[in-house]
């Protein structure tokens, strides 16, 4: 099993520009996640789904969108980035009907100039 | 909201000392749950340890264990025995007893474990 995987693993971009991260599981879990982490700040949550086709604001949602069309995967999109959303993205599954673990992907650096 | 308070940006030990990491949150849920991650070099967000708030009893793992005080909410770590692989930022975390799951992050605790 891969667990989490994180496209791309860096990416550097222009004010303005757009890219998609994609975060994929292979543990069949219900719920995933997208975090940001940001120094001194810990772990921020941006979106979460409890499902395939179901989305919901995390704590930090401004300046992205998600889409979970299928269960193994969840995008967080950024579409006109800024250099406050320069951070390292993690995203995490779980199973439903805990408390269960969360499991991480490996993160991305983007970094928005 | 939920907040969690980590107030020691970074600890030093030597390797085989034992050293304990604080964590402070709050919250009016009765029912909740704490966990404690650690962040190596390598970025991977690994689970230490975990705490049912309903429970008494502290967990423990290993050489981890944690000081559960729940009226004071209170959830220190501490790490027995420390290993220059325990070097790591370490994080505290809260979650409600609710569907979604939702993670609540402490600042973190950067932790060097020196030979």
């Amino acid at each position: 099993n891969a667990g989490v995987t994180q496209t791309p693993k860096f990416r550097v971009l222009k004010t303005g520009q757009s890219m998609t991260l994609l975060c994929a599981q292979d543990m069949n879990h219900e719920y995933m996640y997208w975090y940001r982490q940001d120094p001194g700040m810990g772990l921020r949550l941006i979106h979460y789904s409890v499902g395939e086709g179901t989305t919901a604001k995390g704590e930090v949602p401004d300046g992205y969108n998600v889409s979970r069309l299928k269960k193994q995967n969840f995008l967080l999109g950024l579409e006109s980035a800024a250099p406050s959303q320069t951070s390292v993205y993690f995203c995490a599954s779980s199973y439903a009907g805990g408390p269960n673990e969360q499991f991480f992907g490996p993160g991305t650096r983007l970094t928005v100039l | 909201a939920q907040t969690v308070t980590q107030s020691q940006p970074e600890m030093s030990v030597q390797e085989a000392e034992t050293v304990t990491l604080s964590c402070t949150y709050d919250t009016s849920e009765n029912n909740y749950y704490l966990f404690w991650y650690k962040q190596p070099p390598s970025r991977q967000m690994i689970l230490v340890i975990r705490q049912e708030a309903y429970k008494q009893q502290n967990a423990t793992e290993n050489r981890f264990s944690v000081n559960f005080q729940k009226a004071a909410k209170s959830f220190s770590l501490k790490i027995s025995d420390s290993q220059l692989g325990d070097t790591a930022m370490y994080f505290c975390a809260f979650m409600k007893d609710e569907g979604a799951q939702k993670l609540v992050f402490g600042q973190g605790t950067r932790l060097t474990i020196n030979p």
